[in-house]
């Protein structure tokens, strides 16, 4: 059973417009949640975190978005940018835990010109 | 970020042989090490969580003779595919704990990855 949810496997968005990324989990013993951007061939980023005492986190063009009683998470991309494409994974920490982070299966973005 | 190598980044082995990866922390010291899988068009999956100085962790289904790992430093660990075959074929990607909090969390930084290919 899934803890962790991305529903939609993938997005297109135009060009300086917002790109939102959704993410949905089912255990409320995650501390804090991540996103992490993934090219083709290459290792996961590290985009962006929020804690799970916070609602809102924002770096740049980057803005994630937590609702603990929906327990759903989203990412904001705004603008987007062609260079923004690429698959994007939500994951969470368990609280205690040694860093094993849980998974989404991600959605890919492509971001059009 | 945190920087974190693996060697080598693409293999091309053939089959019954043995292929080691190598997964390098180079800024930090981690005692704790991920190994990943990813097939095509698949998400991450877990294989094992490598513990500096002990045993490693292997996710349900992940055959540890198969799939060798040792984590000798606080800044390597390596995974080694033993008597590969075809089916093992995949993108191996290591990452590793920082729990010092420098992106503000304890939080795990990826590999490139490893392309394996296994005639």
């Amino acid at each position: 059973d899934q803890q962790v949810k991305q529903n939609s496997p993938s997005l297109s968005v135009q060009e300086g417009r917002i790109s939102i990324l959704n993410c949905d989990y089912t255990n409320s013993m995650f501390d804090y949640f991540l996103w992490y951007k993934k090219y083709p061939a290459e290792g996961p980023t590290f985009l962006i975190s929020i804690s799970s005492i916070k609602d809102k986190n924002e770096d740049g063009r980057f803005t994630v978005f937590l609702n603990k009683s929906a327990k759903h998470l989203s990412l904001h991309i705004v603008p987007s940018q062609p260079g923004d494409s690429a698959v994007y994974f939500c994951a969470a920490n368990p609280k205690g835990s040694q860093g094993n982070l849980i998974f989404g299966k991600g959605t890919k973005l492509s971001v059009k010109p | 970020g945190a920087v974190v190598s693996q060697h080598p980044s693409w293999v091309i082995c053939k089959s019954g042989t043995s292929v080691k990866i190598e997964c390098r922390s180079l800024d930090f010291q981690a005692t704790t090490m991920f190994w990943y899988r990813q097939f095509p068009k698949q998400s991450l999956m877990l294989m094992a969580t490598s513990n500096e100085g002990s045993k490693a962790t292997y996710e349900q289904g992940v055959e540890k003779d198969k799939f060798l790992i040792n984590h000798a430093s606080l800044t390597l660990s390596t995974l080694t595919v033993t008597s590969a075959h075809p089916e093992d074929s995949s993108f191996y990607i290591c990452s590793a704990r920082d729990p010092s909090g420098r992106a503000g969390i304890d939080t795990q930084y990826f590999g490139p990855g490893t392309r394996l290919t296994v005639l």
